[in-house]
C-alpha cells in the first residue's frame, strides 16, 4: 500500500514568519512531487512541483525534496493570512500510470494576522 | 478556456437510489481522474482514464461504483444503490502529459458534494 503521510495541524505562523510543511511518502521508487494547496470548500491547486534533490523555488515558496529520506517539504517564507488553507502532498510512483497521484490528507495552516 | 466542469453541485438522495455524476473535462487534456475527498480518508482516487480508456480503477470501492468516458468531452461517475458511506464530495479532474509538470498537474472541477441520507 503506498502512503503519503503528512501532519494534519493545523499549523499556526503569525503574518510574516516562514511556514514548514512537511511530508512523507512510502514508495521509494516515487519520481514526482507535488504541492497542491486547497482553500476551504474549494478545489485543489497545483503550486510547486519537483523532480529532483534539493530546492526548487518559486516567488515565495521553496519546496525540497530528499529521496534518500523518503521526504518533501514545502516552505512559505513571509506568510500572508491568504495563505491559510489545506496544503496537500502528492506523488506519483514509479509503478503507477503517469498522472495517478497519490494525495496525502493535507495540512491545514492558519497564519494569523 | 473553461475549466472542469462538474454536475451537480450538490445532491441529496436517499439510500438505495441511484446517483449519477458527471463531468466535462478541459478541451485537449487526455487524461481524466475522479477522486473522493472526506475528511476521515483525505482525498482517494477512484478511476482514472488515459484517452477515453480506463486505466487504473483499483480505487472504486465496490461494484456499486461505475465509471465511463464515452468520449473525450464526457465522463460519468456511477452510484448504485447508494449508501449513507458514500456521502464525501467527488472530484473530477483532467490533465496533460505534455504539460509542464509531466502530467501532475490536474485541473479539478469544483467538486459534487453527495449526501446520502
Amino acid at each position: 500500500q503506498k502512503e503519503v503521510e503528512q501532519n494534519s495541524g493545523p499549523l499556526s505562523v503569525p503574518e510574516g514568519a516562514i511556514a514548514s510543511l512537511n511530508c512523507t511518502y512510502s514508495d521509494r521508487g516515487s519520481q514526482s512531487f507535488f504541492w497542491y494547496r486547497q482553500y476551504s470548500g474549494k478545489s485543489p491547486e497545483l503550486i510547486m512541483f519537483i523532480y529532483s534533490n534539493g530546492d526548487k523555488e518559486d516567488g515565495r515558496f521553496t519546496a525540497q525534496l530528499n529521496k534518500a529520506s523518503q521526504y518533501v517539504s514545502l516552505l512559505i517564507r513571509d506568510s500572508q493570512p491568504s495563505d491559510s488553507a489545506t496544503y496537500l502532498c502528492a506523488v506519483n510512483s514509479m509503478g503507477g500510470s503517469q498522472g495517478n497521484l497519490i494525495f496525502g490528507k493535507g495540512t491545514k495552516l492558519s497564519v494569523k494576522p | 478556456d473553461a475549466g472542469v466542469i462538474q454536475s451537480p453541485r450538490h445532491e441529496v438522495t436517499e439510500m438505495g437510489q441511484e446517483v449519477t455524476l458527471r463531468c466535462k473535462p478541459i478541451s485537449g487534456h487526455n487524461s481524466l481522474f475522479w477522486y473522493r475527498q472526506t475528511m476521515m480518508r483525505g482525498l482517494e482516487l477512484l478511476i482514472y482514464f488515459n484517452n477515453n480508456v480506463p486505466i487504473d480503477d483499483s480505487g472504486m470501492p465496490e461494484d456499486r461504483f461505475s465509471a465511463k468516458m464515452p468520449n473525450a468531452s464526457f465522463s460519468t461517475l456511477k452510484i448504485q444503490p447508494s449508501e449513507p458511506r458514500d456521502s464525501a464530495v467527488y472530484f473530477c479532474a483532467s490533465s496533460r502529459s505534455s504539460g509542464r509538470a509531466r502530467g501532475g498537474e490536474l485541473f479539478f472541477g469544483e467538486g459534487s458534494r453527495l449526501t446520502v441520507l
